[in-house]
């Protein structure tokens, strides 16, 4: 099956500083991408959605000045944590749909542990 | 705008036992309906598709079905053993819609 990757799996940061996680798609080209946030014992919320080489569509409250995406290529996106504070510490996971592929499949990332401190 | 719930929100079951997990979506104009698995800290694994054209898919021991006039969804799990405990999710995407809509998931747990 297509294999999704994110790195980095956890992160720690301080309270201010920006983080970045990257989001792969490695055997198959992802017309697609989107990033959700999980709360422990709660389902996934989404973020944005992000197609190759446009700018992103977020949803309703996420501040696009702090999630910073970028979808550079048909295997790489990027979520971008600005000024990261204790209350954005989440689990981020991202997904891809993949290109030519019919049943319109997503196919998700392992997730990345987001601590602030 | 499309809901998913599923019912119930945790399970807990003997090892051995078949079991069978509930998703009911509010919008029956649907694409297609996946089942997920999730494990403590990881992300999903995408266990069955449904097509909204189907009525069935099947995996070893996993078996979900989809009645989209009613707007349900189970996802039965044959033979339960302790490697199935896990946070099970359904997701719809809508006929018209961009993305993925989840439920809340079902903690399973099987005791040994």
């Amino acid at each position: 099956g297509a294999v999704v990757s994110q790195h980095p799996s956890w992160v720690i940061c301080k309270s201010g500083t920006s983080v970045k996680i990257e989001c792969r798609s490695l055997d198959f080209q992802a017309t697609t991408m989107f990033w959700y946030r999980q709360f422990p014992k709660q389902s996934l919320m989404l973020m944005a959605t992000s197609n190759e080489g446009s700018k992103a569509t977020y949803e309703q409250g996420v501040e696009k000045d702090k999630f910073l995406i970028n979808h550079a290529s048909l295997t790489l996106s990027t979520l971008t944590v600005t000024s990261a504070h204790p209350e954005d510490s989440s689990f981020y996971i991202c997904s891809a749909r993949a290109r030519g592929f019919p049943r319109n499949e997503q196919y998700f990332g392992p997730g990345t542990r987001l601590t602030v401190t | 705008k499309q809901e998913v719930t599923q019912i119930p929100a945790a399970l807990s079951v003997p090892e051995g036992e078949n079991l069978v997990l509930n998703c009911s979506f509010t919008d029956s104009a649907i694409y297609n309906l996946q089942w997920f698995r999730q494990d403590p800290g990881k992300g999903l694994t995408s266990l069955l598709l449904i097509q909204s054209s189907q009525r069935e898919q099947t995996s070893g021991r996993l078996n979900a079905s989809l009645d989209k006039s009613s707007g349900r969804s189970t996802l039965y799990i044959a033979a339960s053993q302790p490697g199935d405990s896990a946070t099970y999710l359904c997701a719809v995407w809508r006929a018209s819609g961009s993305r993925l809509t989840f439920g809340e998931g079902t903690q399973l747990t099987v005791n040994p």
